[in-house]
């Protein structure tokens, strides 16, 4: 069984859309991330979060934590060509542990 | 920048035989980790490394051995290869504590297919 659920699996979006990614789970994390992954290479982290209810802002992304630190949600407006992607969030479960636990990922295809 | 650094980039095993992933870094960090990721199932921790001579089990660690005799380098072995085992194969290292303010680094890869 997969700890951290996202949803949709796929997506494909129009240039300059918007759209917005989730990151499900039963359990608690002490703080969450999110990735992308390019074809070929390793997972590169675009944020990280750690309190509850939290918000960032990384240019057109958006990312929030949930209040109860259990799910988490990523957010693109006027999404780009560049934005494709695969999109992973990973979660910890203990303050100050580095292991992580991945979702199942997201895979953002936008089409100019 | 190197980062991390995984050897080789490709690598077809027969059912039975043992290989060694390499994995290197060379930003002085405690905590080193091995992943495997397959379709629909994202990365899976196999083991983890918080300095020299210390080693940890992840979540599917059954089928690999490892080891950390410097702080550079985290070898991922596998002793008797079977089909279930290919994987693209992802290490990773950080500043080991918490990762509020910290970046893991993972390297590019090492796909592995074994017939």
């Amino acid at each position: 069984t997969q700890l951290l659920e996202q949803s949709p699996q796929f997506l494909s979006i129009q240039e300059g859309e918007n759209l917005t990614v989730y990151c499900n789970s039963s359990s608690v994390f002490s703080s969450l991330q999110w990735y992308r992954q390019e074809p070929g290479e390793g997972p590169v982290l675009l944020v990280t979060v750690v309190t509850g209810g939290e918000v960032k802002k990384l240019k057109r992304l958006t990312f929030q934590f949930g209040d109860a630190r259990k799910d988490s949600s990523l957010h693109i407006t006027a999404a780009q060509p560049g934005d494709t992607g695969l999109y992973l969030c990973a979660g910890a479960r203990r303050t100050g542990a580095n292991n992580l636990f991945f979702g199942t990922g997201t895979r953002l295809t936008v089409i100019p | 920048n190197a980062g991390v650094t995984q050897t080789p980039k490709f690598q077809v095993l027969k059912t039975g035989q043992s290989m060694t992933l390499q994995c290197a870094q060379d930003m002085n960090h405690e905590y080193m980790s091995w992943y495997r990721q397959d379709p629909g199932m994202g990365l899976r921790l196999i083991h983890y490394s918080v300095g020299a001579g210390i080693t940890d089990q992840g979540e599917v660690p059954n089928g690999y051995n490892v080891s950390r005799s410097t702080t550079e380098d985290f070898p991922l072995r596998l002793l008797s290869a079977a089909p279930s085992q290919t994987s693209v194969y992802f290490c990773a290292s950080s500043v080991w504590g918490s990762l509020s303010g910290n970046t893991i680094y993972f390297g590019e890869g090492s796909w592995l297919t074994v017939v």
